[in-house]
């Protein structure tokens, strides 16, 4: 079946470090790759989506590139922030056989220090 | 901006009772997912619904749960005589397409003691 595997972390970074977390993934067909965000008491929030290989989705400074060819969709921040302190999850949908749900890694939890 | 919203926000209740956990998924979404969260671990997959009936279920999703969409808007998960191990934060999702991103509510926090 589809699998997602993430850094698990918990990862410490200073303010202004550069961020990045790894996702590969295993999946059947064409998946969609996703990184949903969850913020200390709150609901999951989508941070950015790819849909297609070579696509990179981008939101808030974040950035990940969909890779076919190495199973990867890493996410990456020049320069973090202490708001950005929070869970990540990487995630995937896959429309190849009757996978109707989203499939995610662990999750990696950041703290980003002052 | 539309929004996946979920009542009760917390919900506490004895071992061996029913409970109904409520959703109202945004008004154009065709597909409805549960998901649940223990204690900030890993998001599991419960059940996705399409066209008023279950699309996909995960092993956990045995015969003490159901799903309904007893009206045009609302989407409810109810868990027949709850055990200590379902505590968790169960998330109520929608999507307009099975490929697209799902919209996550806030969350309903159950604790069973």
């Amino acid at each position: 079946g589809d699998s997602v595997t993430q850094m698990e972390g918990p990862v410490t970074l200073s303010e202004e470090a550069f961020l990045t977390i790894n996702c590969t993934y295993t999946a059947t067909g064409y998946p969609s790759l996703f990184w949903y965000v969850q913020y200390p008491g709150e609901g999951l929030q989508l941070l950015l989506k790819a849909t297609k290989a070579d696509d990179k989705g981008s939101n808030k400074g974040f950035e990940a590139t969909y890779r076919k060819e190495t199973t990867s969709f890493h996410l990456e921040k020049g320069s973090v922030q202490v708001s950005d302190s929070a869970v990540y999850f990487c995630a995937l949908t896959n429309s190849g056989g009757s996978n109707y749900k989203l499939t995610f890694g662990k999750g990696t939890l950041l703290t980003v220090n002052p | 901006e539309p929004e996946v919203t979920q009542t009760p926000s917390h919900q506490v209740t004895q071992m061996g009772q029913e409970v109904i956990l409520r959703c109202v998924p945004i008004s154009n979404h065709l597909y409805f997912y549960w998901y649940r969260q223990i204690l900030g671990q890993k998001v599991e997959f419960l059940v996705s619904f399409y066209n008023n009936e279950i699309s996909e279920k995960s092993e956990i999703f045995d015969d003490q749960f159901s799903v309904e969409r007893p009206d045009g808007s609302n989407f409810t998960l109810k868990i027949r005589s709850t055990k200590l191990e379902d505590s968790a934060m169960y998330f109520c999702a929608s999507s307009v397409d099975v490929n697209t991103e799902a919209f996550f509510g806030q969350g309903t926090r159950l604790t069973v003691v």
